[in-house]
């Protein structure tokens, strides 16, 4: 099936440093999506993404998070400061459309985020 | 409560068995994911459904939009089944735009 690459696989940061998460998306998909799972638990949406603007984003979304897509590169999450509780598995994911038959999600491997 | 409640939280068949999980919505979906989250925390599409069934192999699964549940039905359990499934469902465009997932039933099959 399609592909969603995601990089690093895994990154381990000092607290209060920032860190940039990586995510291409399957090539002609135009919704992209972050979520963050804590130990193999609930995946927990925490944004989406399209034309070039946030259209949802969730009360994990902290102001320390944001995402971008500069010129159809990778989708990135950047959080600034980094703490303690963003350490999770992130895990992008895109889809073609939103609703109707052509809103399947694919969904990458994920990055193990560690904060120390 | 959760908007999407999955069932069982946890299940262990023998090989060979068949057995169902469930997912109800208190939200209005209009679209379902089944997914598998394997060992290596990979998550593998099962089905996407509008209000309908489908089936893949020893796998079928079917969403009633009227009744708000999903089921995934796993015939002849194979022990590379195990894992965790997920279901999530999609509210209607025009609405927000946030998928929800359960909480995953977590399925261990045994020789």
């Amino acid at each position: 099936g399609p592909k969603v690459l995601q990089i690093p696989s895994h990154q381990i940061i000092d607290m209060g440093q920032m860190v940039t998460l990586n995510c291409d998306p399957v090539s002609n998909h135009l919704y992209f999506y972050w979520y963050k799972q804590i130990l193999g638990q609930q995946m927990e949406f925490l944004v989406n993404f399209y034309n070039g603007k946030v259209m949802e984003k969730s009360k994990l979304f902290k102001d320390q998070f944001s995402v971008e897509r500069p010129d159809g590169s990778y989708f990135t999450l950047k959080i600034q400061p980094t703490a303690l509780e963003d350490s999770a598995v992130y895990f992008c994911a895109s889809s073609l459309a939103w609703g109707g038959n052509y809103a399947e999600q694919f969904f990458g491997p994920g990055t193990r985020l560690t904060v120390l | 409560g959760d908007k999407v409640k999955q069932s069982p939280s946890a299940l262990s068949l023998q090989e060979g068995t068949n057995s169902a999980l469930r997912c109800n919505f208190s939200i209005a979906a209009t679209t379902v994911q089944w997914f598998l989250q394997n060992p290596r925390g990979s998550l593998i599409n099962l089905f996407y459904l509008v209000p309908g069934t489908k089936e893949n192999g020893r796998l079928k699964s079917t969403f009633n939009s009227k009744e708000s549940y999903s089921t995934l039905h796993i015939r002849d359990a194979q022990l590379e089944d195990s894992g965790t499934y997920f279901c999530a469902a999609d509210p209607p465009p025009g609405g927000n735009y946030k998928p929800t997932f359960g909480k995953g039933t977590s399925l261990v099959v045994h020789p």
